[in-house]
């Protein structure tokens, strides 16, 4: 499979717990992103890469989330002190190229329950 | 008030009736627009993008009027496998082709 994969599928956690997910996107898509999403809403961004650079992160991720892209290939998106309201699905996507308009292919995404 | 505004539904259509779905933007400067298509428990996947001069997939037609920032999805002859959530997608210039979806809308297609 050549898609966007993400690990691992599904995570349960107690409050406080630190937690990390992993991104690998679609081979030589040099822009990654992450997005949150939540029951009935649609996703949400929170931030995104060009290569290893990190260069928007929304006012969404407060500072117990960490993303990193050290390579420029896979990403983590780290939370720290997890709460509740930290449950949602966190998706992932990629796209090739630098200009807007591209084509953005999503993961099969994160499910945190955070208990 | 949210950036993208749909109806949430849930639409409930028989099968090969026509379904129209509109969505409004209110940022001036959105440059891209999309819909996606969201199955239950899965990830969003793109059904189309948005063209000002209106386009058309199959039995999908989107429209998109700047004028008003308002955007539409027409579905014909529809079949049970569309049954889905449909978003209704912006990006902007200069905002690093992040995008910026509506809430979505349910669509079921029944015998």
């Amino acid at each position: 499979d050549t898609g966007v994969s993400q690990d691992p599928r599904h995570k349960i956690t107690k409050r406080g717990q630190n937690v990390t997910f992993r991104c690998d996107p679609i081979s030589e898509h040099n822009r990654l992103y992450w997005y949150r999403q939540t029951l009935g809403q649609g996703p949400e961004f929170l931030t995104y890469f060009q290569n290893e650079a990190q260069l928007e992160k929304s006012r969404l991720l407060s500072d117990r989330f960490s993303a990193e892209r050290p390579k420029g290939s896979f990403s983590t998106l780290e939370i720290q002190r997890t709460e509740q309201g930290d449950s949602a699905m966190y998706l992932c996507a990629s796209s090739l190229g630098s200009h807007d308009g591209e084509t953005q292919y999503f993961g099969p995404g994160t499910r945190l329950l955070v208990l | 008030r949210k950036e993208v505004e749909q109806d949430p539904g849930p639409f409930n259509v028989p099968e090969g009736a026509t379904v129209a779905f509109n969505c409004t933007y209110s940022n001036s400067a959105s440059q891209s627009f999309f819909w996606y298509r969201q199955d239950c428990r899965k990830e969003p996947k793109l059904l189309m993008s948005v063209y000002s001069s209106g386009n058309e997939d199959g039995r999908f037609t989107a429209q998109l009027n700047r004028a008003s920032q308002y955007i539409s999805l027409l579905i014909r002859d529809s079949k049970l496998s569309d049954s889905a959530t449909y978003l209704c997608v912006v990006s902007h210039t200069g905002g690093g082709n992040k995008l910026t979806f509506g809430t979505g809308t349910q669509l079921k297609v029944e015998l």
